[in-house]
């Protein structure tokens, strides 16, 4: 079965501090994504990881891939306000690459 | 910005009424997809196309039927609309970023079956 699970679902932080959100996902994929939603807007792409050991990095955001384990990682450091948004992964199944699943979100709200 | 658009941007409809969402994409992209967003269940795909009048199922095509006649619109159609289709519907094209190829969104469209 093609599952991809994210967590935590909500994560409230506090301004400064960091933290980690993770993907797993069930079977061989061929990238993954994490995008950015924002209340009542469309999805914003952050990263693509496309192989094992892949990192990212964009201000204060952090994304990683293991592909043997089956993870992926969203590393935010000293968070600020303004990343207080949805994020979600999202895998492609080696499968069928057209097939995208996506984790459930994370909902992180940063307070001052 | 991909050069999607969608509409309509909102639509209320009643059970049983047939409902069709345009997708259209300026730049002659190949792969265009559909999408419903729903609380706690991510995006999932709803039917996808890889060409003008080529298309397959996704995840969750039950009630849903696709057409693209043209490169540059894919239309959603519910045949007679549910209340558990009541959701945000996205549009994707498929497109070249780099070294690699991603999916880009258009704004959604925000359905409401009553």
């Amino acid at each position: 079965e093609l599952k991809v699970e994210q967590n935590p679902l909500f994560l409230s932080m506090q301004e400064g501090k960091n933290y980690t959100i993770y993907c797993n996902y069930s079977t061989t994929s061929d990238r993954l994504y994490w995008y950015r939603q924002d209340p009542g807007k469309s999805l914003e792409s952050l990263f693509v990881l496309l192989s094992n050991g892949a990192v990212k990095q964009e201000g204060r955001l952090m994304a990683s891939l293991d592909t043997k384990a089956r993870l992926s990682t969203l590393h935010i450091t000293a968070a600020v306000h303004d990343l207080s948004a949805t994020y979600f992964c999202a895998v492609v199944f080696s499968y069928n690459n057209n097939d995208m699943r996506f984790g459930a979100g994370t909902r992180l709200t940063v307070k001052p | 910005d991909a050069g999607i658009t969608q509409s309509p941007r909102h639509k209320v409809t009643e059970t049983g009424t047939p409902v069709t969402l345009r997708c259209h994409q300026t730049e002659n992209h190949r792969y265009m997809y559909w999408y419903r967003q729903d609380p706690g269940h991510g995006l999932r795909l709803i039917h996808y196309s890889y060409g003008v009048k080529d298309t397959d199922k996704g995840e969750v095509s039950d009630g849903y039927s696709v057409s693209r006649s043209k490169t540059e619109d894919f239309l959603l159609t519910l045949e007679s609309a549910t209340s558990s289709q009541t959701s945000v519907y996205f549009c994707a094209i498929t497109g070249s970023s780099g070294d690699h190829n991603e999916q880009f969104f258009g704004p959604g469209t925000r359905l409401t079956v009553l």
